[in-house]
């Protein structure tokens, strides 16, 4: 089984670059998220999208949009990269109210 | 959001100590819990999940819940050196704009052979 698979694995970008963040489950899961990851500050929600069709804002979501695009998919884009988004971006995706499973992250550096 | 506190550690222990591992959390409306294991440079790895007080046991791991104190602790029994990665604690819950889950910032545990 696949479960969450996240692409690309690895990405730089150059300061005012703009890419997008691909996610996509085979669980069946109508609630999905996306964290970053930075050292000493844990896992922090920068958008979650509970069903298909709906998205919300988390904790740090400045900088970010996201898009449901269906039920399997739920992308991540950075429209203007700056330097403090380098970071380890992880996306999970449950049922609604059990646990999460993520993927194996994307390590993007903004230079 | 509300928060979930966890002692970042590092935690050293010696193979076939029995490790304790503990968080609390703060927001009584949500109502489960889990506990993730994190090798490095890999995406976080569910442990446990559990919704209720009391003991979860599943081979050398215990989860346990006190909703009472509002804490949470996950015991490693016999630990091995492949054991050695970051724990973190998460909350989970419905809030008024759908599934909400909160992480502890993670405790880094190093078990030597």
């Amino acid at each position: 089984n696949a479960g969450v698979t996240q692409t690309p694995k690895f990405q730089v970008l150059k300061t005012g670059q703009s890419m997008t963040l691909q996610c996509a489950q085979d669980m069946n899961h109508n609630s999905m998220y996306w964290y970053r990851q930075d050292p000493g500050m844990g896992l922090r929600l920068i958008y979650y999208s509970a069903s298909e069709g709906t998205t919300d804002k988390g904790e740090v979501p400045n900088g970010y949009n996201v898009s449901r695009l269906n039920k399997r998919e739920f992308s991540l884009r950075l429209e203007s990269a700056a330097p403090s988004q380098t970071s380890v971006y992880f996306c999970a995706s449950s049922f609604t109210n059990t646990e999460a499973f993520f993927g194996q992250g994307t390590r993007l550096t903004v230079v | 959001q509300k928060e979930v506190e966890q002692d970042p550690g590092p935690l050293s222990v010696p193979e076939g100590a029995i490790v304790s591992l503990n968080c609390t959390y703060s927001n009584s409306a949500f109502q489960y819990f889990m506990w993730y294991r994190q090798y490095s440079r890999k995406g976080p790895e569910l442990l446990m999940y559990t919704y209720s007080s009391g003991n979860k046991e599943d081979g050398r791991f215990t989860a346990q819940v006190d909703k009472s104190s509002k804490y949470i602790s996950l015991f490693i029994r016999d630990s091995q050196p492949s054991d050695s990665a970051t724990y973190l604690c998460a909350n989970g819950g419905v809030n008024q704009a759908g599934t909400a889950l909160i992480f502890g910032k993670g405790t880094t545990l190093s078990v030597s052979s």
